[in-house]
């Protein structure tokens, strides 16, 4: 079946320090991958999207993903963490034929210290 | 573009009530969909809509919630004889197109006391 893991439930950095939140998923075909945020009470921002082509691809508030085949992996990074990126994350693989539902790993929590 | 809106943005309910809520899609978005997102948790697919038409409904999706989408444009979820366990953020997103991005409203945060 199709999942998604996010092996990292809580996660605290340093403002200013790097960050990578992991992502791997199950799925049999080439997937379409999205990373997203949600702040507390609020609903989903898209930070970036995979479909297709090249495998770093950029989203907002300065965040890259790598998608990477081999490891059935499309983790999250950014180099310098700011407070105002305390939130949740959420890894979604989309299934490419169907319905087209998502299916959303666990999230991550980021906290971040002064 | 408005974006995917959705009321009541809060609902407190007694146990045993029924409860609606509505999601109205961007405009020219086919298709529809609703997950449900408990504390801690990623959200969980229940239903999908191509146009008017139901065409997936999870095994979360009880005997007690029923969903609709008359004509292709709006969409109403509705669960009946609300319990505890129904507690949850319930979140509309509506896309279209090849690559199927979906569009996400704020929820709708449903407390059964």
């Amino acid at each position: 079946a199709q999942s998604v893991t996010q092996p990292d439930i809580h996660i605290t950095v340093s403002e200013g320090a790097s960050l990578e939140l992991r992502c791997n998923y199950s799925y049999g075909a080439t997937p379409y991958l999205f990373w997203y945020v949600q702040s507390p009470g609020q609903g989903l921002q898209l930070l970036l999207k995979y479909f297709s082509g090249d495998t770093l691809v950029q989203g907002i508030k300065g965040f890259e993903a790598e998608f990477k085949r081999s490891q059935s992996s499309f983790n999250l990074r950014k180099p310098s963490v700011h407070w105002s990126d305390a939130a949740e994350y959420f890894c979604a693989v989309v299934l490419t034929s169907g319905t087209y539902k998502y299916i959303f790993g666990t999230g991550t929590r980021l906290k971040v210290l002064a | 573009d408005t974006g995917v809106s959705q009321d009541p943005r809060h609902k407190i309910t007694k146990r045993g009530q029924n409860v609606t809520f509505r999601c109205d899609p961007i405009s020219e978005h086919n298709r529809l969909y609703w997950y449900r997102q408990t504390l801690g948790q990623g959200p969980e697919f229940l239903t999908y809509f191509q146009n008017e038409a139901q065409l997936e409904k999870s095994r979360l999706l009880s005997d007690r919630f029923s969903a609709e989408r008359p004509k292709g444009s709006f969409s109403t979820l509705e669960i009946q004889r609300t319990e505890q366990g129904d507690s949850a953020m319930y979140l509309c997103a509506s896309s279209s197109g090849t690559y199927n991005e979906q569009f996400f409203g704020p929820g709708t945060r449903l407390t059964v006391l």
